[in-house]
């Protein structure tokens, strides 16, 4: 299985900040990198696909990078709405491995 | 409105049987993919499989492999998980979520299942 390491796995911010957390994997999955955003009791909600194509309805302070095997998701002026946790998941093979998340806290 | 419902929250005993269900509506159901991830009570992701309704061809993680399986019934436009024989540790909330080419959109509301003696 690709193993998939984000960091940090924690993360104290405040509105307004650039915030960017990354995504490893322990081989390379070319682009095929999903990024998703999950709040409290609800369900996951797509952000990015392919490494870097934003999901329609997504606010474009959100942005994907990276191919290989490192990748960063960047949230350019942390809002309210963000703070939530974050999991990068590879398609690149069977299974589809997610990250352990990264929770974005209020600082 | 591309959707997902799935069926409502479980409670069962170890050793019980469960299917839970999740219906789509707003697209082809037989041209996409359809996921399954479990998420374990404070804990993150995992995907455990994965079905395409036109034709039933699965794949599965193997940590989940001969524990779990996952059908469809492409009449009714519906996926199914199912446990032959629960264990405590079978507690989480499951999710299926709809797999254009790999990632997962949209997904839906979640399932609890809760085993306990």
């Amino acid at each position: 299985d690709v193993q998939m390491t984000q960091s940090p796995s924690t993360l104290s911010a405040s509105v307004g900040d650039r915030v960017t957390i990354t995504c490893r994997a322990s081989q390379s999955i070319s682009s095929w990198l999903a990024w998703y955003q999950q709040k409290p009791g609800k369900a996951p909600k797509l952000l990015i696909y392919k490494a870097s194509s934003l999901e329609s309805g997504v606010p474009s302070r959100f942005s994907g990078s990276g191919s290989g095997t490192e990748f960063t998701l960047t949230i350019s002026s942390l809002q309210p709405d963000d703070f939530a946790s974050y999991y990068c998941q590879q398609y690149n093979s069977y299974p589809g491995t997610f990250g352990q998340g990264t929770k974005v806290e209020i600082k | 409105e591309v959707q997902l419902v799935q069926s409502g929250a479980e409670v069962k005993k170890p050793g019980e049987s469960l299917k839970i269900s999740c219906k789509g509506s707003g697209y082809r159901f037989t041209s996409y993919w359809i996921g399954w991830v479990r998420q374990m009570p404070g804990k993150g992701l995992e995907w455990m499989g994965i079905i395409y309704p036109g034709d039933s061809d699965s794949r599965y993680n193997p940590s989940f492999q001969g524990q779990v399986t996952i059908s469809a019934d492409k009449s009714i436009s519906t996926a199914y998980l199912q446990w032959s024989s629960l264990k405590a540790s079978d507690t989480a909330m499951y999710y299926c979520a709809r797999g254009p080419i790999g990632w997962f959109d949209p997904w839906g509301q979640g399932t609890l299942v809760t085993v306990s003696s």
